[in-house]
């Protein structure tokens, strides 16, 4: 069973255009996030949201807009996309009870700009 | 900014221990050491964490200091699937702004 899955997997497009990555996650958490790994292989939160609230949005242009319709999907739309937007996407999600549990990611979505 | 500093790679052979050391001097009492690793093309994968005792799961051991300023992580006999980059990382375990802040990582590279 998988536990965080994102779609698409790959995803080529040209620059201009906008697209959609989604992420589900079937672990019965409360906190989801998105994170980009550019070229350089450096990890980076995006965003993070606790019970379908934005806790965490780092300096990121505001073309990207997360939407958490409930709190197993965490949606990823990008707007006007430009070419440094290329990079790997990944969603995770974890539980903030009592403690934050680990973070569980998915196996994210390459994101190609053209 | 990353809490951590680690080598930028090790190597180690097959069937042997794999000893990955983390500097981690300006931790704060609350924020615990967590280790992840990331194999070629996919998402990362939590290992294991601690705050200062010793910690042992299915996977590693984790080893922390008495002052709480380096750990180690141990995986006692690496085999060729343990090849990846492995991130140390502190991260307050309460706080809704809690985040995982990755650094650059060490890569290891188990050999035959």
């Amino acid at each position: 069973d998988t536990a965080v899955s994102q779609t698409p997997k790959y995803l080529v497009t040209q620059m201009g255009n906008d697209k959609s990555i989604k992420c589900e996650q079937n672990l019965g958490h409360d906190t989801m996030y998105w994170y980009k790994q550019d070229s350089k292989k450096f990890l980076k939160i995006m965003f993070s949201y606790n019970n379908k609230e934005l806790i965490i949005n780092e300096t990121v242009p505001n073309r990207f807009s997360p939407k958490s319709p409930d709190k197993a999907h965490l949606n990823l739309h990008i707007n006007s996309l430009e070419l440094g937007d290329s990079a790997v996407y990944f969603c995770a999600s974890s539980s903030r009870g009592r403690y934050n549990s680990p973070l569980h990611f998915g196996n994210g979505t390459r994101l190609t700009v053209t | 900014d990353a809490k951590t500093t680690q080598p930028p790679s090790m190597d180690c052979a097959e069937g042997r221990a794999a000893n990955l050391p983390c500097n981690h001097s300006t931790i704060s009492g609350n924020e615990y050491v967590y280790w992840y690793r990331q194999i070629h093309s996919q998402g990362p994968q939590y290992i294991i964490h601690g705050l200062k005792n010793n910690e042992t799961n299915e996977m590693a051991s984790l080893i922390i200091t008495e002052d709480r300023k380096s750990s180690t992580l141990i995986l006692p006999h690496a085999t060729l699937r343990d090849t990846a980059v492995y991130y140390c990382i502190v991260r307050s375990l309460t706080g809704a702004n809690s985040k995982l802040t990755f650094g650059k990582g060490i890569t290891l590279s188990v050999r035959p």
